[in-house]
């Protein structure tokens, strides 16, 4: 079966320093992974995806996460966080034959302070 | 472009009524609609797979007959709570599966039952 784990609740971050927001996988196959943004009382965002081919990805909002097969990671970066980044972040990760379902990591707040 | 709407945004009903909510794709079509259910701080449950012109498939241990689902086009996909009761109240979001398996997600619907 497939899982994720994101192991952070929360991530506090001073605004304008490089933020992080980890996740790790567990598949048996090739699998596509995403990270969505949601935000109170909102549905989610697509951020950025990873399918194949780089395993540095980059999506909206100057967002970017790195595909790591060996530590089977996929992490949330960002090289200057903005207060307007304070949110709820989900990883999800999708089987590739999996018809389309998505498995979702438990969110991390994320806190940017000015 | 992969916008998704949902309809009602917030609805308030009595116990014992029942409560229809519309997803809808808007600039594409979605033959794979899926449901969630999201409680308070918590990450997001999925309910049931929405397949055009089928049957839509539940997740272990949601009632069918509480949870109907009706995709009747590529671009509309509805829930009903049946008969809802305070515990049924939560957040109820959809989302539709657009290119290259990504689902975008609708804002949401907010349910409370008195």
């Amino acid at each position: 079966a497939q899982s994720v784990a994101q192991p952070e609740d929360q991530v506090n971050v001073a605004e304008g320093n490089p933020l992080t927001v980890k996740c790790t996988y567990s598949v048996s196959g090739n699998p596509y992974l995403f990270w969505y943004v949601q935000y109170p009382n909102r549905g989610l965002q697509f951020l950025l995806k990873y399918i194949t081919g780089d395993n540095l990805v980059k999506g909206s909002y100057g967002f970017e996460a790195e595909f790591n097969k060996s530590q089977t990671s996929f992490h949330l970066k960002k090289p200057s966080a903005l207060v307007s980044d304070s949110a709820l972040y989900f990883c999800a990760v999708n089987l590739n034959n999996a018809g389309n379902m998505l498995t979702f990591g438990g969110g991390t707040r994320l806190m940017v302070k000015p | 472009g992969a916008v998704v709407s949902q309809h009602p945004s917030w609805v308030i009903c009595k116990s014992g009524t029942s409560v229809k909510i519309e997803c809808r794709s808007l600039d594409f079509q979605a033959t794979t609609m899926f449901w969630y259910r999201q409680f308070p701080k918590q990450s997001l449950m999925l309910m049931a797979t929405s397949n055009e012109g089928s049957k839509a498939t539940y997740e272990q241990g949601v009632e069918k007959d509480k949870f109907l689902i009706n995709h009747a086009s590529l671009t509309l996909s509805t829930l009903t709570v049946t008969s809802a009761h305070p515990e049924d109240s939560s957040f109820y979001i959809c989302s539709a599966v657009g290119d290259l398996d990504t689902q975008y997600f609708g804002p949401g619907t907010r349910l409370t039952v008195l």
